[in-house]
């Protein structure tokens, strides 16, 4: 079935410092993928997606690249800021099947200043 | 504005007891979701609708129950409510658009504690 695996957490880095989370999904076809990010206290919201190969997502200096080959969609940001301590989720949606999303267990990034 | 809301945000209750969480959108979204987070196990699905009189079940949905008598509102109830399903719950809507995927909207969650 489908799956998403992201980095197992906490990460902690100093503000300005360079973000990677990994992410990849196992599915058949061609879902497309999302980052969701969860501030403390809030609900989910959505991130940036990618709905097709070698598409790039961004948002908010966030910028995640949809890989077919490696079946990837790592999350990356060249300065954090410690409002971006958050936890950060990976999913996918399989369009033509359920409208149901299957999330990766998060992860969660604090900055510190 | 349009808007996800949950009530309440905090509940405390007993086990045995049943409890109703409520989920109100005004997105006029016809597809609603609930879920529950955990530590070490992410989002996991309970239930959702795709519409009136429409429920399905989700990866785990033993001790829950839901009904859809409107599209605004899919409140979630635990029939008889156990220390493992002490959690936050969160609510989620997203419309259908043809062949495009929306995005989901969720609420500000529920914690709910079981004791």
């Amino acid at each position: 079935g489908n799956s998403v695996t992201q980095m197992e957490g906490p990460v902690t880095l100093s503000e300005e410092a360079f973000l990677t989370i990994n992410c990849t999904y196992t599915a058949t076809g061609y879902p497309s993928l999302f980052w969701y990010v969860q501030y403390p206290g809030e609900g989910l919201q959505l991130l940036l997606k990618a709905t097709k190969a070698d598409d790039k997502g961004s948002n908010k200096g966030f910028e995640a690249t949809y890989r077919k080959e490696t079946t990837s969609f790592h999350l990356e940001k060249g300065s954090v800021q410690v409002s971006d301590s958050a936890v950060y989720f990976c999913a996918l949606y399989f369009q033509g099947g359920s409208e149901k999303l299957v999330f990766g267990k998060g992860t969660k990034l604090t900055v510190n200043p | 504005d349009a808007e996800i809301t949950q009530s309440p945000r905090h509940k405390i209750t007993e086990t045995g007891r049943q409890v109703t969480l409520a989920c109100h959108q005004t997105w006029n979204h016809n597809n609603m979701f609930w879920y529950r987070q955990d530590l070490g196990h992410g989002l996991r699905l309970i239930h959702y609708s795709y519409g009136v009189q429409d429920t399905n079940k989700g990866e785990v949905s033993d001790g829950y129950s839901v009904s859809r008598s409107n599209t605004e509102d899919l409140p979630l109830t635990l029939e008889s409510a156990a220390s493992s399903q002490t959690s936050v719950y969160f609510c989620a809507s997203s419309g259908w658009q043809g062949a495009t995927y929306n995005e989901q909207f969720f609420g500000p969650g529920t914690r709910l504690t079981v004791l």
